[in-house]
């Protein structure tokens, strides 16, 4: 049971604009801490996405964005393409439990 | 350029000790915010982080890991090095290190830059 919680799944036809959740509490998201977005693909290390809740690394493209509001934070990614499909975990800090803090994981699907 | 690579043996029996190395370049863990972390992944399972190091040379653990784990630095190899106990096949997965800038303690910008992993089997 991951700190964060995560949709298992989400999926959507190319070009089309999807989101995922990541859902926390007034120990972690909700406190102020800021919130990190990876993409995992198979056999890859980790890529960071998003960081500092809206930030984008230069290498990253405009079509990936984070918000933050209250205990939840979201990625958003439009003009989906094929090579989108990949599963993506956000990341931030819990102060009950003094250390970094993952979600369980979400696995996109393009369509 | 800032890189890191992981080491450690492929595979350990259960109840044996587990090190990894972590060999870093292109910073230097000396400078102020500068944070270097491991985390794991377990075949088909989620990311979950183990331990930091920080410029200070504080260091912060997994909660539910910490009575395991020892995270270390040797400054003059520029290296990061994490010991894990009492290994059991549960413990299986890929294992990386990974560069973690951060305004402040305990405010991380996120994870930058990784290493490529190391695949870690505990079996008998």
């Amino acid at each position: 049971q991951s700190v964060l919680t995560q949709p298992p799944s989400v999926s959507g036809a190319p070009g089309q604009r999807v989101t995922i959740s990541c859902t926390g509490s007034s120990s972690n998201i909700g406190a102020g801490y800021d919130v990190h977005w990876y993409q995992l693909l198979p056999g890859t290390a980790p890529k960071l996405l998003i960081y500092n809740n809206n930030n984008r690394p230069s290498e990253v493209p405009d079509r990936f964005s984070g918000s933050k509001s209250g205990t939840s934070a979201s990625l958003a990614i439009t003009g989906l393409q094929a090579e989108d499909e990949a599963d993506y975990c956000c990341q931030s800090y819990d102060s009950s439990l003094s250390g970094v803090v993952f979600g369980g994981g979400t696995k996109l699907t393009v369509l | 350029q800032v890189t890191l690579r992981e080491s450690g043996p492929a595979l350990v029996k259960p109840t044996q000790t587990l090190t990894l190395t972590c060999t870093f370049s292109g910073f230097s863990l000396s400078t102020t915010g500068m944070c270097v972390s491991w985390i794991r992944q377990p075949p088909g399972k989620a990311l979950e982080w183990l331990a930091v190091i920080d410029w200070d040379d504080d260091k912060y653990y997994n909660t539910s890991l910490r009575t395991r784990l020892t995270i270390s630095q040797d400054t003059s190899k520029n290296q990061v090095v994490l010991t894990m106990t009492n290994m059991d096949p549960v413990d299986t997965a890929t294992y990386y290190c990974a560069r973690m800038p951060a305004a402040g303690v305990f405010h991380y910008y996120g994870m930058d830059v990784w290493g490529q992993g190391t695949t870690i089997t505990v079996s008998s």
